[in-house]
């Protein structure tokens, strides 16, 4: 069973560039969430993903904005990048259903520095 | 308006001995809580939940405890060992299925 993977681990962008982000499920779950982590806070919600819906958002700008493929991986984009979206993005999977705890599985991340 | 607050950025404690880790909340909705721990360079991995409507979940080493009137749960690690040191982050769930998250308490255990 593979957990989830993210790519890049680490990137360097400039103000008002655009970036992409990846993520691979864990096999066998079909909800993907995108968090935000700024150093030293826990992390913030951006957007869930489900059958390739968007299924709630935090309170993040439109400039963020995200897909899920049929194969339930996923892409986070930012556009017109600004100094504070420099944090540590997180992706999670989880199996969706609604009986129980919503349990995450967690990649390691993308740290994204702008300058 | 932060709706999970951990109050404790850092707690230590000697190896063997209880770590008590504090969570409160504000929003009543939450119906599962859970607690995660996180290591240097990887992501954040479950490690125990409560739904709001028990007051009490043990997993072996680990207990959390809710006080749904006082707003208020914590996790109980006993005895701690070193491996557990790591940053514990408290979570709170909607019926929505979004998680909101606290700012996280660094664990040290000594040995």
């Amino acid at each position: 069973e593979t957990g989830v993977t993210q790519s890049p681990t680490h990137l360097i962008k400039t103000r008002g560039q655009q970036v992409t982000l990846r993520c691979s499920s864990q096999s066998g779950h079909n909800t993907v969430s995108w968090y935000q982590q700024a150093l030293g806070q826990g992390p913030q919600f951006i957007f869930q993903y489900y059958r390739e819906e968007e299924n709630g958002r935090g309170n993040f700008p439109p400039r963020f904005s995200g897909l899920q493929f049929p194969n339930y991986s996923s892409e986070l984009n930012v556009n017109a990048l600004e100094l504070d979206d420099s944090a540590l993005y997180l992706c999670a999977s989880s199996a969706g259903q609604r009986s129980g705890a919503n349990v995450l599985t967690f990649g390691a991340g993308s740290r994204l520095t702008v300058l | 308006d932060q709706q999970v607050k951990q109050n404790s950025p850092s707690l230590s404690v000697q190896e063997g001995r209880i770590s008590i880790l504090n969570c409160d909340y504000t929003n009543s909705m939450f119906d599962y809580f859970l607690w995660y721990k996180k290591y240097p360079a990887e992501g954040p991995t479950f490690l125990i939940s409560i739904s709001s409507i028990k007051d009490k979940n043990e997993d072996g080493r680990f207990t959390v405890f809710l006080n749904k009137s006082a707003k208020h749960l914590s996790l109980h690690i006993v005895p701690s060992q070193p491996g557990d040191s790591a940053v514990y982050f408290c979570a709170a769930d909607t019926n929505a299925g979004k998680s909101t998250f606290g700012d996280g308490t660094t664990l040290t255990v000594k040995p």
